[in-house]
C-alpha cells in the first residue's frame, strides 16, 4: 500500500519557468511533510519541510503548499534554473518526523532546459 | 557539517552470501535509518534505530537485520543475499526532524 503518491514521474521545464510537483497522502496521522532533493551519485538532502498547522511555507525560490482537507501538498520551484535539475522526493512522517522513518513518494525526475 | 559515511560505494556479492553494510555518523545523532532505493519505487524504509541496541522494523524488513552496538554506527545485515536485494542502500541519521543521508552503497547480488 503506497501511502504517499507523487506526480508527475518526470517533468521538463524551461529555464525561468515554474516547476510543480504534487503529492497526496492517506495516513491522517502524518504530521511532518518534507521534500528531499537528490543529485546523481549523492544521497537525498532536505530541501524544505512543512507541518499541517500552516498552509504554505516559502524558502527562497521553493514553496510548499499544503491542503490538509484534501490530504495533498505540493512543491513549487519559481524561476527554475538548470542547477535545479535533480530528482525530488516528497515524504511524510508521524510523531513529528523525529525518531520515526519517513514514507517517501516514488520521486520526480526534473529537468530544467536552458 | 554532518557527515554520514557508508563503508562501500559499490559491492558485488553472490547469492547466499552474508553481507554487511556499515554506516557511521559523526554528529552524535540518536536516530539512524536504513532505506533501499529502487528506480520507480522511491526510498523504502528497512529498519531504524532510536538508541543503541534498539531497533524497529520499517516497511520492508524481510530478509534483513540490523545491529547498533555503538551510537555512531548502524549496520545492515543481509543474512543470505538474494538477487532481489540488488539495490541502492542509503543510510541516514537524525537528531530531530532532518535526516542526513550518506552517499549510498550500490549492491549487486549475482
Amino acid at each position: 500500500q503506497q501511502q504517499v503518491k507523487q506526480s508527475p514521474q518526470s517533468l521538463i521545464v524551461q529555464k525561468g519557468g515554474i516547476s510543480i510537483i504534487n503529492c497526496a497522502y492517506e495516513n491522517t496521522a502524518f504530521d511532518y511533510f518534507p521534500w528531499y532533493q537528490q543529485f546523481p551519485g549523492k544521497g537525498p538532502a532536505l530541501l524544505i519541510a512543512i507541518r499541517p498547522d500552516v498552509s504554505e511555507k516559502k524558502e527562497g525560490r521553493f514553496t510548499i503548499s499544503f491542503n490538509k482537507s484534501a490530504k495533498q501538498f505540493s512543491l513549487h520551484i519559481m524561476d527554475s534554473q538548470p542547477g535545479d535539475s535533480a530528482t525530488y522526493f516528497c515524504a511524510a512522517s508521524s510523531r513529528g518526523g523525529g525518531a520515526d522513518g519517513l514514507t517517501f513518494g516514488k520521486g520526480t525526475h526534473l529537468i530544467i532546459q536552458p | 557539517d554532518v557527515k554520514v559515511t557508508q563503508s562501500s560505494r559499490y559491492l558485488v556479492k553472490r547469492t547466499g552470501e552474508k553481507v554487511f553494510l556499515e554506516c557511521v555518523q559523526d554528529m552524535d545523532h540518536e536516530n539512524m535509518f536504513w532505506y533501499r532505493q529502487d528506480p520507480g519505487l522511491g526510498l523504502r524504509l528497512i529498519y531504524f534505530s532510536y538508541d543503541v541496541k534498539m531497533k524497529e522494523k520499517g516497511d520492508i524488513p524481510e530478509g534483513y537485520s540490523v545491529s547498533r552496538e555503538k551510537k555512531e554506527r548502524f549496520s545492515l545485515i543481509l543474512e543470505s543475499a538474494s538477487t532481489n536485494q540488488t539495490s541502492m542502500y542509503l543510510c541516514a541519521s537524525s537528531l530531530y526532524t532532518e535526516q542526513y543521508f550518506g552517499p549510498g552503497t550500490r549492491l549487486t547480488v549475482t
